[in-house]
């Protein structure tokens, strides 16, 4: 069955502190590997999008990393800020048009001060 | 551009009444999704379409729901009539074609219509 797990469902840090949230996928074909954040009361925005070929891609304090051998990804931030709160949510891609894609329940970044 | 526009953003209403959820994509997108997205179940793809034409339906739950896309900029969502159990959020999102020079295979998702049926 093709599913998309994401762990922990939710995290709660500190502001200034690293986190690293975990995605693991049975997904097949695989095509892309995408991880979106979504504000509270928003609609979901892309961060990163990442192809079999690709381990590692930054969007600013955004990182993300894929082991398709293992079916793998995590996305870590560094030096979190309190707009770092939010749900981020991974998803995988059967086809590179992006018309059929597997959503994982996402997780819940609370940053405090 | 100003992305992905869509209305109302909320919409309570009575069960059994009709509902309609609208969508304008970003301009030069050719593919346009509604999305579904509940506590329980996540983000659901409901119908897509690729140059106005309906190409998938089969996350459309019951008869009860139809979307239509009459021209490249509006789109909408039609339940009648409704349930309660169709309180969600409804997300639509569009994205370019494949093969387009900018092409990057981003979906970009309007703001959401927040529906509650009481």
């Amino acid at each position: 069955k093709n599913q998309v797990e994401q762990s922990p469902q939710s995290l709660i840090i500190l502001e200034g502190k690293n986190c690293t949230l975990q995605c693991n996928y049975t997904v097949s074909p695989f095509s892309n590997l995408r991880w979106y954040k979504q504000d509270t009361g928003r609609g979901p925005v892309s961060l990163t999008i990442m192809t079999f070929s690709e381990n590692t891609k930054s969007n600013g304090r955004y990182t993300a990393t894929l082991d398709a051998d293992t079916k793998q990804s995590s996305l870590h931030i560094t030096a979190s800020q309190l707009s770092d709160s939010a749900s981020y949510i991974c998803v995988v891609s059967f086809n590179q048009a992006g018309t059929a894609l597997i959503f994982g329940k996402g997780t819940t970044l609370s940053v405090s001060s | 551009d100003a992305g992905v526009i869509q209305s109302p953003r909320h919409e309570v209403t009575e069960m059994g009444q009709e509902v309609t959820l609208r969508c304008k994509p970003i301009s030069g997108h050719d593919y346009l999704f509604w999305y579904r997205q509940t506590m329980m179940r996540g983000l659901e793809l409901l119908i897509y379409f690729n140059n106005n034409v309906p190409i998938d339906d089969s996350g459309m739950p019951e008869d009860r729901f139809s979307a239509k896309m009459p021209n490249a900029s509006f789109s909408t969502l039609k339940i009648q009539p409704s349930e309660p159990r169709d309180s969600a959020v409804y997300f639509c999102a569009s994205s370019q074609r494949l093969g387009q020079k900018t092409y990057t295979g981003e979906l970009f998702f309007g703001e959401g219509s927040r529906l509650t049926v009481l």
